[in-house]
């Protein structure tokens, strides 16, 4: 079935690192894939979206490829900040009808000041 | 920033007890999904709506668990007899259907003493 695989539980990175979480997905249908990003005591909140029409997306900063040869969805940031700390969930669009989102099991980022 | 509003925002139920949550979608989306999310930040999808219409619900909600989304009313999502295993963070979500963007409510945190 449709699945999504982060293998990266945890991330700790000092400020102005680079940051790369790794994010790959397996799906026999043509994709559509998210980032969402949680903070504690909130909801996902929506922080890019790719389609194989666009295969990059970019937003405040961070930047996610789609690469259909390695079913790859990698989520990269030329400079993380304090405040981008955060679960990050790699997630794919079921195509199937029922619209579902089916969620990668997320990448804690802790930046250090 | 997501216009989907969940409450109550925290809800403590004893074991047996009834639990019912409430969400608003965001203006003009007709779809609305219900998630459960664990203490493992693990996604569990629920059921989902097309305006009043299931789309599809998993086997868990057919039987404790019931919602509806009425015209001109919140949505709501129901436990009839809280279970310790029930404890979790309950999350709305709503969207324009496809694989269009979805957007989350910040959930309701639902406690079973």
């Amino acid at each position: 079935g449709d699945s999504v695989t982060q293998m990266q539980g945890q991330v700790t990175l000092s400020e102005d690192d680079f940051l790369f979480i790794n994010c790959t997905y397996s799906t026999t249908w043509y994709p559509t894939l998210f980032w969402y990003v949680q903070y504690p005591g909130e909801g996902p909140q929506l922080l890019l979206k790719v389609t194989t029409a666009n295969n990059k997306g970019i937003s405040r900063g961070f930047e996610a490829t789609y690469d259909k040869r390695t079913t790859s969805f990698h989520l990269q940031k030329a400079s993380v900040q304090e405040s981008d700390s955060a679960v990050y969930y790699c997630v794919l669009g079921d195509p199937s009808g029922s619209w579902q989102l089916i969620f990668g099991s997320g990448t804690q980022l802790t930046v250090m000041p | 920033n997501s216009k989907v509003i969940q409450t109550p925002r925290y809800l403590v139920k004893g074991q047996g007890q009834k639990a019912k949550m409430r969400c608003i979608p965001e203006k003009g989306h007709p779809v609305v999904f219900w998630y459960q999310q664990n203490k493992n930040n693990e996604f569990k999808f629920l059921i989902n709506f097309q305006n009043q219409e299931v789309l599809q619900q998993i086997d868990m909600t057919e039987k404790r668990f019931s919602a509806e989304c009425p015209s001109n009313s919140p949505c709501s999502l129901e436990i009839q007899s809280s279970e310790a295993g029930d404890s979790a963070l309950y999350l709305c979500a709503s969207s324009l259907g496809g694989n269009t963007e979805v957007f989350f409510g910040k959930g309701t945190r639902l406690t079973v003493v």
